[in-house]
């Protein structure tokens, strides 16, 4: 089946500190992968995407590189800012499976001034 | 990018009363959208996915009589919650995919239901 691992949180870092948030996956077909960023009280904003292998989706300083070999998304920023801190959540789409999305456990991120 | 508003945003309502939540694409068709429910501090679960024009597909323990949903043209889809009793406070959320594509999904805003 599909499922999506993220982990733990919260994670709290000082600004302008180097971010990483792990994310594996496991999918029966060949999924899209994305980040989505949800602040506090809100809906979810996409923040990333790639479709396939070795594609790198990027925005707002934030990267993820679509490893195949090792079925991980791990999302990255060399520069936190304040404005960073929300939950970020790992998600995958299956297109075999009428599109359905599959959400980690999202990763809450504090960061301190 | 595509814009999909949820009404309303938050809700209070008393126990046994029902609750109609409204999700819209607003600058796009959507054949299919989706609704989720967020426990506090836990991730996004998926309780169906609306087809327009039929029968809504549901998750797995979902019960179908309880949060009725109506995807009545390609740009509205609604979810009832029937009969609420404060079990089903919660946060709600839409997404919608442009008709065809395989791109993200667009969320909405979400909609905080309390019953008390």
């Amino acid at each position: 089946g599909n499922s999506v691992t993220q982990m733990e949180g919260p994670v709290t870092l000082s600004e302008e500190a180097f971010l990483t948030i792990n994310c594996t996956y496991t999918a029966t077909g060949y999924p899209s992968l994305f980040w989505y960023v949800q602040y506090p009280g809100e809906g979810l904003q996409l923040l990333l995407k790639a479709t396939k292998a070795d594609d790198k989706g990027s925005n707002k300083g934030f990267e993820a590189t679509y490893r195949k070999e090792t079925t991980s998304f791990h999302l990255e920023k060399g520069s936190v800012q304040v404005s960073d801190s929300a939950v970020y959540f790992c998600a995958l789409s299956d297109r075999n499976n009428f599109n359905k999305f599959y959400f980690g456990s999202g990763t809450k991120l504090n960061v301190k001034p | 990018g595509a814009v999909v508003s949820q009404h309303p945003s938050w809700v209070i309502c008393k126990s046994g009363t029902s609750v109609k939540i409204e999700c819209r694409s607003l600058d796009f068709q959507a054949t299919t959208m989706f609704w989720y429910r967020q426990f506090p501090k836990q991730s996004l679960m998926l309780m169906a996915t609306s087809n327009e024009g039929s029968k809504a597909t549901y998750e797995q323990g979902v019960e179908k009589d309880k949060f009725l949903i109506n995807h009545a043209s390609l740009t509205l889809s609604t979810l009832t919650v029937t009969s609420a009793h404060p079990e089903d406070s919660s946060f709600y959320i839409c997404s919608a995919r442009e008709s065809g594509a395989l791109t993200e999904a667009f969320f909405g805003q979400g909609t905080r239901l309390t019953v008390v």
